[in-house]
């Protein structure tokens, strides 16, 4: 599994609040990303980072921001949570970037519920 | 835009069948596909990948070919069993270091 943690499992927030969830690894791989889950869509991309302070957006970052000033922790960020945010949430890091022969492992998701 | 295409009906298959799954792909082909397995509750994990140059892999019971002509990958599990039951993501590379998720398909291998 990579030595991923997600923390928390399980949130459930107010419309309006900020909300920070956490993905440690533990395993010193350069580059994570950080996905939500809902159903009808699979999984999409909302941040990604390729090292410390160096991050990109993915296809579905409006409304969250991410920071990596360490390694092994990237955080996500909904500075305003709206129901629309409401989701599982998978942290993952990547194998082998540019290589061919890249392999994504997942951390256990986060659930989130915003009411 | 770059997508990727699963069928989001559940595939239900009798113990000791071949499974197969489809993966189909748009616009230009990407350099490889990764297959994943997704139990309820789980993040993804990890099954196959197979290249653009390599028209099939193979791991244990499970099968994976990529057509570049069709835009199709294919997934295929022999003699499949009740524990092969999840969620089966199909993934393409996309630029650089990020990735495209299919919505999977859900695979139940009745006993």
């Amino acid at each position: 599994d990579a030595g991923i943690t997600q923390s928390p499992r399980h949130k459930v927030t107010e419309t309006g609040t900020p909300v920070t969830l956490r993905c440690h690894q533990t395993e010193n791989h350069r580059y994570m990303y950080w996905y939500r889950q809902d159903p009808g869509h699979g999984l999409r991309l909302i941040h990604y980072s390729y090292g410390v302070k160096d991050t990109d957006k993915g296809e579905v970052s409006d409304g969250y921001s991410v920071s990596r000033s360490k390694t092994e922790d990237f955080l996500l960020t909904l500075e305003s949570a709206t129901s629309s945010q409401t989701s599982v949430y998978f942290c993952a890091i990547s194998t082998y970037p540019g290589q061919g022969r890249e392999t994504q492992y997942f951390g256990p998701g986060t659930r989130l519920l915003v009411l | 835009s770059q997508k990727i295409e699963q069928n989001s009906e559940a595939l239900n298959i009798q113990e000791g069948k071949t499974a197969t799954l489809t993966c189909n792909y748009t616009n230009y082909s990407p350099a490889y596909l990764q297959w994943y397995r997704q139990d309820p509750g789980r993040g993804p994990v990890f099954l196959l990948l197979i290249r653009e140059n390599e028209k099939e892999k193979r791991k244990e019971r499970l099968k994976v070919t990529f057509d570049t002509t069709l835009k199709q990958s294919l997934f295929h599990i022999t003699a499949s069993q009740p524990a092969d039951s999840a969620t089966y993501l199909c993934a393409r590379s996309s630029g650089t270091y990020k990735y495209i998720f299919g919505t999977g398909t859900r695979l139940k291998v009745l006993a």
